[in-house]
């Protein structure tokens, strides 16, 4: 099974950057990575997704270095509405079996 | 559009006992997908669908049965409900025809069986 790991939690202050990190050692040359947004009692929303160096959305942008094995979603300037869990997504070689959310990272965002 | 809907929104059920959870889409998406969130920790996949009448299992597929009847609904079933089996079930749909991507999800149904 795919295997991801990210930072259990982080904090951040209004203003600041945020930048969260997966790591997936074991994936594909064609799999895609993948990051959500989940608050409390709600399901999980899309925020980005990327292949391989940048990609830049008008909410974060996802950077992805050329060996694959980690990628970085980046936050700009969070605010409160920001706190929530952060979860990485990867498929390994486009199979259901291999479909793996990551255990999420707590974002807790401070005024 | 509703988007991704499920019924109902909470159950209990008593062990032995069996039910269907029930998810619809409107945004005439190809794959469909059920998972499971336990309390502090992230989803899990029981089964994909890429399209009317396929199915994939996925990570925790044992104790479920699920039935894409058309492209819109994507219907989720314990048999024997056991304790085990508490947990929030999110449906979710994408366009494409693999699993991945862009996944839109429901509100979620909280399931507790005694």
């Amino acid at each position: 099974l795919a295997k991801t790991t990210q930072p259990i939690s982080m904090d951040s202050y209004e203003g600041q950057e945020v930048n969260i990190t997966c790591s997936h050692n074991n994936i594909a040359t064609n799999d895609y990575i993948t990051w959500y947004q989940q608050f409390p009692s709600q399901g999980p929303r899309f925020i980005i997704q990327g292949y391989k160096t940048k990609v830049t959305n008008e909410v974060a942008s996802l950077f992805i270095p050329a060996d694959r094995k980690s990628s970085t979603l980046s936050l700009p300037r969070v605010s409160l509405s920001d706190t929530a869990v952060y979860y990485c997504l990867v498929v390994l070689s486009g199979s259901a079996r291999q479909l793996t959310f990551g255990s999420g990272t707590q974002l807790t965002v401070l005024p | 559009n509703a988007g991704v809907t499920q019924t109902p929104k909470f159950q209990v059920l008593k062990t032995g006992q069996s039910m269907t959870l029930q998810c619809a889409q409107d945004m005439n998406h190809n794959s469909m997908y059920w998972y499971r969130q336990d309390p502090g920790m992230g989803l899990r996949l029981i089964y994909y669908s890429a399209s009317e009448g396929t199915t994939d299992k996925g990570e925790v597929p044992n104790g479920y049965n699920v039935s894409r009847l058309n492209k819109r609904e994507f219907s989720l079933r314990l048999e024997s409900a056991a304790p085990s089996q508490t947990s929030v079930y999110f449906c979710a749909s994408s366009e494409q025809f693999r699993p991945g991507g862009e996944q839109y999800f429901g509100p979620g149904t909280r399931l507790t069986v005694t």
